[in-house]
């Protein structure tokens, strides 16, 4: 079992949709859970950080925790060509490591 | 402020060469992390350096090494370079090194090896 699994997809929506993005992870005591997007041929990029149970919410990114289940989620509202990318769920270990997930790919559609 | 800068950004070289890649991270972040990220093995931590010592070690081999300067600077170094060490090398700087602290990743290295 990987440390941090995500659908590889690619997940496809309309222009406009919602998207939602899921992630678990093994490690029940993970404490910092981040979202970050990838661009094809760039670095990855913060989308948002999560580190208590519920949901965080930053602009049309709302990113949902749930330390029992061991389940975190990215929801992107108002869904844009320009969300097209790779999302990375990562976890937080000791001695600033992070642990990625293989990505989902996104496409939005117009 | 700045953000993450990496140099080079593209290197070709061939088996058995060794390579040194740089990383300034953002001004004030003391941590400085590295992944390699490829098609196969997505992202990996490398290693990661914080006040110039380095705190924690992925699975890679002793070819793969890295240092800190004392102005948080990082360079990491390949010796006896294989096929399978191209990738795209990251590296990545938080202000902490705490592992609720924000990593800012820098454009990366591209390594190919031939």
């Amino acid at each position: 079992q990987k440390e941090v699994e995500q659908n590889s997809g690619p997940l496809s929506v309309p222009e406009g949709a919602i998207a939602s993005l899921n992630c678990t992870y093994s490690d029940r005591g993970s404490q910092s859970f981040f979202w970050y997007r990838q661009y094809s041929g760039k670095s990855p990029e913060l989308i948002m950080s999560i580190y208590s149970n519920g949901d965080k919410e930053d602009g049309r990114f709302t990113a949902q925790l749930n330390k029992a289940s061991q389940y975190v989620s990215l929801l992107i509202r108002d869904s844009q060509p320009s969300d097209s990318a790779t999302y990375l769920c990562a976890v937080g270990k000791y001695g600033n490591k992070l642990v990625f997930g293989a990505g989902t790919i996104l496409r939005v559609k117009s | 402020k700045a953000g993450v800068t990496q140099t080079p950004r593209y290197l070709i070289k061939t088996r058995g060469q060794q390579v040194t890649l740089s990383c300034s991270p953002i001004s004030g972040h003391r941590s400085v992390s590295w992944y390699q990220q490829t098609p196969g093995q997505g992202l990996q931590f490398l290693f990661e350096y914080f006040s110039e010592t380095q705190r924690n070690k992925g699975n890679f081999p002793g070819r793969f090494s890295g240092r800190q300067f004392s102005n948080s600077r990082s360079e990491m170094n390949v010796s006896t370079l294989e096929l399978g060490d191209s990738a795209l090398y990251l590296c990545a700087s938080s202000a902490t090194g705490d592992r609720t602290d924000t990593q800012y990743f820098g454009p990366g290295t591209r390594l190919t090896v031939l």
